[in-house]
């Protein structure tokens, strides 16, 4: 199993700004996952981070917008920039061991 | 690519069997697993099938049918506490590690 915190657990933020997402996990994991879950949607996947290499982006997600870092096999952030309304939203971190996906609580995101 | 389905919503009562059922459209496949979210909850996992058949995890179970791209979450004796959102989701392709999620089904358990 894995247990994975985040920080912050939810923050508003002024359009045109940044947020900064941190997650943590407590054990060493080759790929961190990023989803995005829109109020009432599904979860929709950012991008993949593999340390020591670029991040993976999914279709219509880009790295000017959301970058990536991934220091070390335990510690991930995602920054969303030049924040608007649109991306508020709830931030996930993922990572998998096995066949199970764990997901961290969470990052409530509104921009006002 | 991979597109999955499920239905937007489903209501039971306490006691009850419900079956969700997930059919999915994919370039690539190697299981379908299910996940839980209470409002406001992260995913918690369910169940996970890369092979046919039944998988049985105490009131919860899981099938897949990967001749017809479908498999379902069978929840019984249903519990207040079941209300929540339910996800389907493919392992990805070859190479892949992530998970594609379906749109997820809101079940409601009436008293």
């Amino acid at each position: 199993s894995a247990v994975i915190s985040q920080k912050p657990s939810r923050d508003i933020c002024q359009r045109g700004t940044s947020l900064t997402i941190q997650c943590q996990v407590d054990s060493q994991v080759t790929m961190m996952f990023w989803y995005r879950q829109q109020p009432g949607q599904s979860l929709t996947l950012i991008a993949t981070a593999n340390q020591g290499s670029e991040a993976t982006y999914e279709s219509g997600f880009v790295i000017d917008k959301f970058p990536i870092s991934r220091p070390n096999l335990t510690f991930s952030t995602l920054t969303v920039s030049n924040l608007s309304p649109e991306d508020s939203s709830i931030y996930l971190c993922s990572v998998d061991v096995g066949d199970t996906q764990y997901f961290g609580p969470g990052t409530r995101l509104t921009v006002l | 690519g991979q597109s999955l389905e499920q239905p937007s919503e489903v209501t039971a009562v306490e006691g009850a069997i419900v079956q969700i059922n997930c059919t999915y459209q994919t370039s690539g496949f190697y299981g379908l697993s299910w996940y839980q979210q209470h409002d406001g909850g992260a995913p918690t996992f369910l169940s996970y099938n890369a092979l046919d058949g039944l998988e049985e995890t105490g009131r919860f179970s899981s099938f897949l049918s990967r001749s017809d791209s479908y498999g379902y979450l069978l929840l019984q004796e249903l519990q207040m506490k079941d209300s929540a959102s339910y996800f389907c989701a493919v392992l990805g392709p070859a190479g892949g590690q992530n998970f594609v999620f379906g749109p997820g089904t809101r079940l409601s358990v009436l008293p």
